[in-house]
Formats: C-alpha cells, sequence, structure tokens
C-alpha cells in the first residue's frame, strides 16, 4: 500500500533558526514528488515538483531535495510568515490512478520573532 | 490570472439535508479533482475528471456523493443526505492535462462543511 510519512508533525522555530522537515514515502513507481504550503482556512498553494532522486529545487529560503525513499524540504534563516502547514504529495505512475496524489498528514510550523 | 473558484467558502448544515458545492477551475485547465480534507489530515482524492469524463472516482462514496461536470468547465460536487462524518473541507483542483506530463495542481480555497 502506497503510504506517505510527514516529520515532525510540529515545529516550533526561532526566527532564523533554519531547520528541515521530512516526508518518506513508499510507493510503487513514483511519477512526481509535490511540495505544498497551507494557511489556515486556505487551500494548499503549490511549491515544488521533484521527479528523480538527487534532484534539488529552491524557491527563497525553501529548497526540496529527494532521495529513493525520502524528501527533505530545508528551511533556511525562516521568517514569521514562513509559519504554516507544509504537505507532501506523491504522484504514481499506475494507470488507474494516474494523476492522483497521495498526501502525507503534514508538518505545522511556526516561526516566531 | 484568476485562480481556481469556489462557493460556497462555508457551509452549516443539520444531518440528513443535502448540499452542494460549486467549482469553477483555472482557464484552460481540462483536468478538474474533488479533494476532502478532514482536520489534521492531508487531502484525500475523491474523483478525478478528463474534460466532462469522470475518469477516477473509486473513493467516491457512490450511496450519498454525486458530482458533475457539464461542458467540461464547471463542476458541482452533491451529498445527500449529509452524515455528521461529512464535516470537512472540501477542495476543487485544476491541471492543464493529464498524459504524459506530470501536471501541478493548483486548488482552490475549499468550502468547510459542518453537519449538526
Amino acid at each position: 500500500e502506497d503510504q506517505v510519512t510527514q516529520s515532525p508533525e510540529a515545529l516550533r522555530l526561532q526566527e532564523g533558526e533554519s531547520s528541515s522537515l521530512n516526508c518518506s514515502y513508499t510507493v510503487s513507481g513514483l511519477r512526481g514528488l509535490f511540495w505544498y504550503r497551507q494557511d489556515p482556512g486556505k487551500g494548499p498553494e503549490f511549491l515544488f515538483t521533484l521527479y528523480s532522486a538527487g534532484e534539488e529545487k529552491e524557491k527563497e529560503r525553501l529548497k526540496a531535495t529527494l532521495t529513493k525513499k525520502e524528501s527533505f524540504l530545508h528551511i533556511t534563516a525562516p521568517k514569521p510568515e514562513d509559519s504554516a502547514t507544509y504537505l507532501c504529495a506523491v504522484q504514481t505512475d499506475r494507470g488507474s490512478t494516474l494523476g492522483r496524489l497521495y498526501f502525507g498528514r503534514g508538518t505545522q510550523l511556526t516561526v516566531w520573532p | 490570472e484568476a485562480g481556481v473558484v469556489q462557493s460556497p467558502r462555508y457551509k452549516i448544515i443539520e444531518k440528513k439535508q443535502p448540499v452542494a458545492f460549486w467549482c469553477n477551475p483555472i482557464s484552460g485547465h481540462n483536468t478538474l479533482y474533488w479533494y476532502r480534507q478532514n482536520l489534521g489530515q492531508g487531502p484525500e482524492l475523491l474523483i478525478r475528471y478528463e474534460n466532462e469524463e469522470a475518469v477516477d472516482d473509486s473513493q467516491l462514496p457512490k450511496d450519498r456523493f454525486s458530482a458533475e461536470r457539464l461542458k467540461g468547465v464547471d463542476s458541482t460536487l452533491k451529498i445527500q443526505p449529509a452524515e455528521l462524518g461529512d464535516s470537512a473541507v472540501y477542495l476543487c483542483a485544476s491541471s492543464l492535462e493529464q498524459g504524459v506530463s506530470t501536471d501541478t495542481q493548483y486548488f482552490g480555497p475549499g468550502t468547510r462543511l459542518t453537519v449538526l
């Protein structure tokens, strides 16, 4: 059974304190791994897509990396506005469920001044 | 460019009542998704449309849920009758197309349903 597990469930950082969020997955045939950010009362906002092990992508203070078993979202010198829930999702290459995203439960990040 | 539009944003109903949610995808996006997100969980797919055709509805509880996407643009998701366990956020997403590429899904703000 396909599974996506995110850790930690919650993370509190002081402004400027760098850290990483983890997303481990067990799927047969990965087409893509997605990171989304979700603010309270809003829908998920797309951040990155990673397709193959070794791939990295960056956006402002965020950097996403991918291995064959997990992905990391590194946050460098975070600011309070980075506070949100970060969701990881995988997409498989199975024809019957092509396009379906399997989400983890998310990591709730709080950055305090 | 306008994003995915959903209405209503909030809905409170009593159990056994019907409810409907509406979604307008990003212009030109052929693929539309309905997800349900329970509190503290990630979204789970209910149904996926490619144009007018429902191509993945295996996780839609068909005894009480129905959906339609007339003319391949707007979509409506209906629950009849609603149960207490249906309280959740219902998210609509769209992507340009599905095929050999992995297209990014863009989400709307969601409809928060509370069933009393």
